[in-house]
């Protein structure tokens, strides 16, 4: 199984960019690289999801290099409400993982005003 | 995003008794929903992926006569948590595969058992 690797804990302030790096040397050629969001108490949020190069949507961007063996979650100009838990997992392309989808420890990320 | 309920947000029960929980895809046919436990302060692990019409599979670690599963229509999957005892207290979520593309989960159900 892809094992992903992300900083435990990120600081902030309000209106910065934020970058998420995150190392999954063992992607296999038909996994994709998702990113969730959870807030306590909550089920996991999909943010954004992509396979190689550049993915933006109205939330967050996503980079991907070539090589495809991290990735990095952007978000524009973050705010106190964005203050969350973040996920990076790889699957979701079939192969021997079956679709599961497994979670590391993800990046406490704390937005202060 | 696709819409993935559960049922209920939460139960509080006496040690030894079971509960079920509920998971519906609300806009979406899902042939594969999983099942997730999550203690505090700590990431989701995942106990077992539910196969309609088809037994589901568990996750090394996780007792399948303890933790039934039932994915009877291709929008409802259940989990029962049978015998609870207050270790099982926990933060219990699914997740259905949408065919249309992407993953997504409920809301959550925490289970306190006394």
């Amino acid at each position: 199984l892809a094992k992903t690797t992300q900083p435990i804990s990120m600081d902030s302030y309000e209106g910065q960019e934020v970058n998420i790096t995150c190392s999954h040397n063992n992607i296999a050629t038909n996994d994709y690289i998702t990113w969730y969001q959870q807030f306590p108490s909550q089920g996991p949020r999909f943010i954004i999801q992509g396979y190689k190069t550049k993915v933006t949507n109205e939330v967050a961007s996503l980079f991907i290099p070539a090589d495809r063996k991290s990735s990095t979650l952007s978000l524009p100009r973050v705010s106190l409400s964005d203050t969350a838990v973040y996920y990076c997992l790889v699957g979701l392309g079939g192969g021997n993982q079956g679709g599961k989808l497994i979670f590391g420890q993800g990046t406490e990320l704390s937005v202060k005003p | 995003g696709a819409v993935v309920s559960q049922h209920p947000s939460r139960v509080i029960c006496k040690s030894g008794t079971s509960v079920k929980i509920e998971c519906r895809s609300l806009d979406f046919q899902a042939t594969t929903m999983f099942w997730y436990r999550q203690f505090p302060k700590q990431s989701l692990m995942l106990m077992a992926t539910s196969n309609e019409g088809s037994k589901a599979t568990y996750e090394q670690g996780v007792e399948k006569d303890k933790f039934l599963i039932n994915h009877a229509s291709l929008t409802l999957s259940t989990l029962t948590v049978t015998s609870a005892h207050p270790e099982d207290s926990s933060f219990y979520i699914c997740s259905a595969r949408d065919p249309r593309g992407g993953q997504f989960f409920g809301p959550g159900t925490r289970l306190t058992v006394l």
